[in-house]
């Protein structure tokens, strides 16, 4: 099975703030790789898939990147609506696994 | 819009069988897709149980398989989840969602996720 790890566990920065999240896959997975974020109380939302394409309707300050093993989710300025739990998940033969999630918030 | 409804049984006893119901809506099942269950527990991160498609293909995450049902009712639009011989570490959030099973995979929609703990 693959295994998915994200660093680091949490986190916490002030409003304008670059913020970057890493997701390292134990192995290859291509670029099969989505983020999601999870506001308290509330369910998963798709942020970006297969890597690097933003969802429809999801602010342009979220970016993903990578492939292979590794890889990089960005908040180029971080708003304080951004604060949750962000959590990475790959697909490999009809198998989903999340990573165990990065939780941010606001310095 | 394509939304999600999970319903059933906010109490479950150890051992007996955890049985839930996602009403679709804004959608037809049969249109295609998997859908999807996922769990999280209090606190901790996201677990995939399992996904079914209109025809009734299922696959299951290994660590549950022996204990995991999903089934699908087309004509009333609705998937459901049964998980026997359930335990505390079965309490969790229950979500249903809408998953692309074409890689990259992934849950695009989600219910609001119902809350499930066995306890007797």
């Amino acid at each position: 099975d693959i295994q998915m790890t994200q660093s680091p566990s949490s986190l916490s920065a002030s409003v304008g703030d670059r913020v970057t999240i890493t997701c390292q896959a134990s192995q290859d997975i291509s670029n099969y790789l989505n983020w999601y974020q999870q506001k308290p109380g509330k369910a998963p939302k798709l942020l970006i898939y297969d890597a690097s394409n933003l969802e429809t309707g999801v602010p342009s300050r979220f970016s993903g990147s990578g492939s292979g093993t590794d890889f990089t989710f960005t908040i180029s300025s971080l708003q304080p609506e951004d604060i949750a739990t962000y959590y990475c998940q790959q697909y490999d033969n009809l198998i989903f696994t999340f990573g165990p999630g990065t939780k941010v918030d606001i310095k | 819009q394509v939304q999600l409804q999970e319903s059933g049984p906010g109490l479950v006893k150890p051992s007996e069988t955890l049985s839930l119901t996602c009403a679709v809506s804004g959608y037809s099942i049969s249109s295609g897709y998997y859908w999807g269950w996922i769990r999280q527990p209090p606190g901790k991160g996201l677990e995939w149980i399992g996904s079914i498609y209109h025809s009734g293909s299922t696959y299951y995450n290994p660590s549950l398989k022996s204990r995991v049902t999903i089934s699908v009712d087309t004509s009333k639009n609705q998937f459901s989840l049964k998980l026997s011989s359930v335990t505390a570490a079965d309490t969790a959030v229950y979500y249903c969602a809408r998953a692309m099973i074409v890689a990259p995979g992934y849950f695009d929609y989600w219910g609001q996720g119902t809350l499930v703990t066995v306890s007797s």
